[in-house]
Order: structure tokens, then sequence, then C-alpha cells
């Protein structure tokens, strides 16, 4: 039972260029999350996805795009990275009706 | 819409001192609350969770009581290791009974304990 996995775990990125940020679970869990942190900022919604088939806007969407692929993984895309998202990116899913979240280890994105 | 308010950071204590982190809340309903903690270089762990007012959460030796007169939830420790050293997150969960819950995020506490 590997819980939340992430990929890649670092990456370097020029700006312009673009790139999909990986996530799976194991758990059954039906919502998934993608969150940002930046210093002095905790962490900050992007996109999330309640259950398998839909998605919607966090706190902090632009520049970016999510797929639920299924039920076990829901993905990050940056179309044309800019320095703004240089950045700590969070996956995190859930159990219905149980708010506890369980993140995975994180994607550390420097975009140049 | 929600916030939470963590105590500036960051903290340096020496093993076996006292810890408190405040963490203040505005929220519309009814939240859950929540400490997250997360160690170098690894993701984020749930530390403990309270549900309804006057509900204590503990664990590890952690302890936080959801005061809705104060909307507050500090977490305190008794005697801190060096092990503890990490970056300490309050959050609220506006699941509201729903399937799915959004949290919202302190900026975060950076905990160092020393020998």
């Amino acid at each position: 039972n590997a819980g939340v996995t992430q990929t890649p775990k670092f990456q370097v990125l020029k700006t312009g260029q673009s790139m999909t940020l990986q996530c799976a679970q194991d758990m059954n869990h039906n919502s998934m999350y993608w969150y940002r942190q930046d210093p002095g900022m905790g962490l900050r919604l992007i996109y999330y996805s309640a259950s398998e088939g839909t998605t919607d806007k966090g706190e902090v969407p632009n520049g970016y795009n999510v797929s639920r692929l299924n039920k076990r993984e829901f993905s990050l895309r940056l179309e044309s990275a800019a320095p703004s998202q240089t950045s700590v990116y969070f996956c995190a899913s859930s159990h219905p009706y149980q708010e506890t979240q369980y993140f995975g280890p994180g994607t550390r994105l420097l975009v140049l | 819409g929600n916030s939470v308010t963590q105590m500036e950071g960051p903290v340096t204590l020496s093993e076996e001192a006292f810890l408190t982190i405040n963490c203040t809340y505005t929220a519309t309903g009814y939240p859950s609350l929540f400490w997250y903690v997360q160690y170098p270089g690894e993701g984020l762990q749930l530390l403990l969770k309270a549900t309804k007012a006057d509900d204590k959460g503990s664990n590890k030796g952690f302890e936080a009581t959801y005061r809705k007169e104060t909307t507050s939830f500090h977490l305190e420790k008794g005697s801190v290791q060096v092990s503890d050293s990490a970056v300490y997150f309050c959050a609220l969960s506006d699941a509201g009974g729903t399937s799915y819950g959004k949290l919202t995020f302190g900026q975060g506490t950076i905990l160092t304990v020393h020998p």
C-alpha cells in the first residue's frame, strides 16, 4: 500500500515549457486535490476533484489544468510555465465523508 | 471566506521545553480543525484533529482543543524532543457533512528543537 505517489520528485523547466505532474493513490479515495506550497504562505489549493469525472477550481487555478484520468489518478498540467509557478506541488486524497487528507511526498518545480 | 492564522515563527526550543503554537480561524458554519506536520523533505501528515467545539485532539504527546468562543485551536506539547523539529500547519475543512472538503491552511510554523 503506497498511499499517494507523485512523479517526478524534482523538475527544472524553462519559461514557456509545458509539463504534467502525475499523482496516483491506491486507497480507493473518491476525492483528490492539488496544492502548491510557497514560503510563508502555507498550502494553497489549485484544483480539486470531488469524484471521478469532476474537477473544480480552487484558490489559485490560473496557469494550470487538471485531468482526473480515473479514480486513482489526478494529473496537473502547466501549459506554459512561468517563474511564478516555481513552487513545491502536493497531491492529496481523501475518503468520502472523512475529512482527513493524505498527502504525497511532493514535486519540487523550478521555472527559470 | 475561510482563513487560518498561525503565530509567527520560526520557533526554537531546547529539548524538554513546553511548546505552544497559536492558531486562530475565521469560518462560516462549523468547520473541522486539523494540525498537520511536515518533516524535512516529506509531505504533510495528519497530527491530530477535532470535529466539534470543545473536542480535544491528541497524538504523540501533542494536544489541541477546539475553542469556538475564541475561534482558536492552539497546539501544545509538554516536553518537546529533537525529533519534533518540523513545520506545523493548522488547517480547517469546510466539508460540513458533505462527501468532500477543501482544506484552508495557515502559513506554517517552523519548529527547531535543540539538544
